[in-house]
């Protein structure tokens, strides 16, 4: 059964700080994985998708890379900003499964 | 382009009541859509898929149901809430295939009292 660990659960940093978001899957063989950010009360809004044929992706300042034989992924923000502070969700689609299996999150807080 | 609505965005109901939540997705055709729960201090967790007109695939027993009476509708209900159904309930589409990103609606918070 797949499952998808974030680390750290939180995360404050200050204003300008590059930072990095850890996800690990336990099932290496998946689909793609996909980066997410929550607001407080709202829904998920997708960052990067980066397909299991692939070694990375980038959007603006957010750079995603997908190492599947270590079963790992993570999200490089750079140049951190207060409008970065949400949860950041990390999701995986298996070959075995139906839908996005979804880590706990990593809350994050930039302070100016 | 394509959008997600879901609604509505808050609910309080008491419990026994039935539920029924609606979300409809515009601007394309045969999407897979997704049911989702976020329940408090747990990850997302996928309660219903469907890949066509009245195709339901259930992920994990409970006393929820859901339908898919239209191409681009998807509706999530109980004949009778229980406490443990409190949380927020997050629909989802996604192109056909195993490759596609999945597109997610603003959310329904979900308080049974």
């Amino acid at each position: 059964k797949q499952e998808v660990t974030q680390i750290p659960a939180a995360l404050s940093v200050p204003e300008g700080e590059n930072l990095v978001l850890n996800c690990s899957f336990t099932d290496s063989a998946i689909y793609n994985l996909q980066w997410f950010r929550q607001d407080p009360g709202k829904g998920l809004t997708s960052l990067l998708l980066i397909q299991s044929s692939q070694r990375e992706q980038t959007s603006g300042r957010l750079n995603a890379s997908l190492d599947k034989s270590s079963g790992r992924s993570t999200l490089y923000i750079a140049a951190s900003q207060p409008g970065d502070s949400a949860t950041y969700l990390c999701a995986v689609y298996g070959q075995a499964g139906t839908a996005l299996i979804f880590g706990k999150g990593t809350t994050l807080s930039v302070s100016s | 382009s394509q959008t997600i609505h879901q609604w509505p965005a808050t609910l309080v109901q008491p419990v026994g009541s039935p539920l029924s939540l609606e979300c409809t997705v515009e601007g394309t055709s045969n999407p897979n859509l997704y049911w989702y729960r976020q329940a408090a201090g747990r990850g997302l967790q996928l309660l219903f898929y469907s890949v066509g007109i009245g195709q339901i695939s259930s992920e994990v027993p409970q006393n929820l149901s859901a339908s898919r009476p239209q191409d681009r509708q998807f509706i999530l209900s109980s004949k009778k809430l229980l406490l443990s159904d409190s949380g927020f309930y997050l629909c989802a589409w996604s192109g056909q295939g195993s490759n596609q990103p999945q597109h997610f609606g603003d959310g329904t918070r979900l308080s049974i009292l």
